[in-house]
């Protein structure tokens, strides 16, 4: 089955450590995308990219670091600048192909909690 | 820039009830148009989409949804809500940029308690 995949489900980190959320895509999608979610907030848009080797900030970057190696791992990292990282973590994928807009396809999601 | 304003935080309705959750956007050309569901710690499932053409939209699990240009909205409806329905609710509007792809823009959601 096609789909988009998130790991782990639960991460727990101490306060200074930086932790690597991971995507996963099989659908062949070139652009891939990572959310934050809040409470009431809706998903605020951290990094998005389009292509292997290439990203872009969305807007709430800062704290936050991307890679994107292959085409279908899209790993968002956490680092110790980010304030207050305690949060629901969306990774999502779409086509690109066309002229069309093409919808995005979204995992289940990691819950970080910092202690 | 768009933007997407869902008016009502919480819902609560009664099953069996109809349901109508509101959304309005501010969007300059033609918005590309989203509803998403969300149950408890779960990813976000699209229930329908509009892009063009009739703007009654029917989506899964029996929600429909009307595209009104001149009120800049885009509310939610189903006529029988269902225990199971209960669930975060997000609208979007999409907009494809040559640099940027396909960006969304998320409303902040509309959380929806059914009453037995």
């Amino acid at each position: 089955d096609g789909g988009i995949t998130q790991s782990p489900k639960y991460l727990f980190r101490k306060e200074g450590q930086n932790v690597t959320l991971s995507c996963e895509q099989n659908l062949n999608h070139d652009a891939m995308y990572w959310y934050r979610q809040d409470p009431g907030q809706g998903l605020r848009l951290i990094y998005y990219s389009q292509i292997v080797n290439d990203f872009q900030k969305g807007d709430i970057a800062e704290g936050y670091s991307v890679s994107r190696e292959k085409k279908e791992s899209f790993p968002l990292t956490v680092t110790s600048a980010q304030k207050n990282p305690t949060a629901f973590y969306l990774c999502a994928s779409s086509s690109l192909e066309g002229v069309a807009y093409n919808e995005q396809f979204f995992g289940p999601g990691t819950r970080l909690t910092v202690l | 820039a768009q933007s997407v304003t869902q008016p009502d935080i919480h819902i609560t309705v009664s099953e069996g009830a109809s349901l109508e959750l509101r959304c309005n956007y501010s969007y300059g050309a033609t918005p590309y148009l989203f509803w998403y569901v969300q149950s408890p710690g779960q990813g976000l499932q699209l229930l329908l989409k509009y892009f063009s053409g009739d703007t009654l939209v029917q989506g899964i699990k029996g929600f429909e949804a009307e595209f009104k240009r001149s009120q800049s909205s885009f509310n939610l409806r189903k006529p029988s809500v269902h225990w199971s329905d209960a669930a975060e609710y997000f609208c979007a509007v999409g907009a494809r940029d040559n640099n940027a792809g396909n960006m969304l823009t998320f409303g902040g959601g509309t959380r929806l308690m059914v009453k037995p």
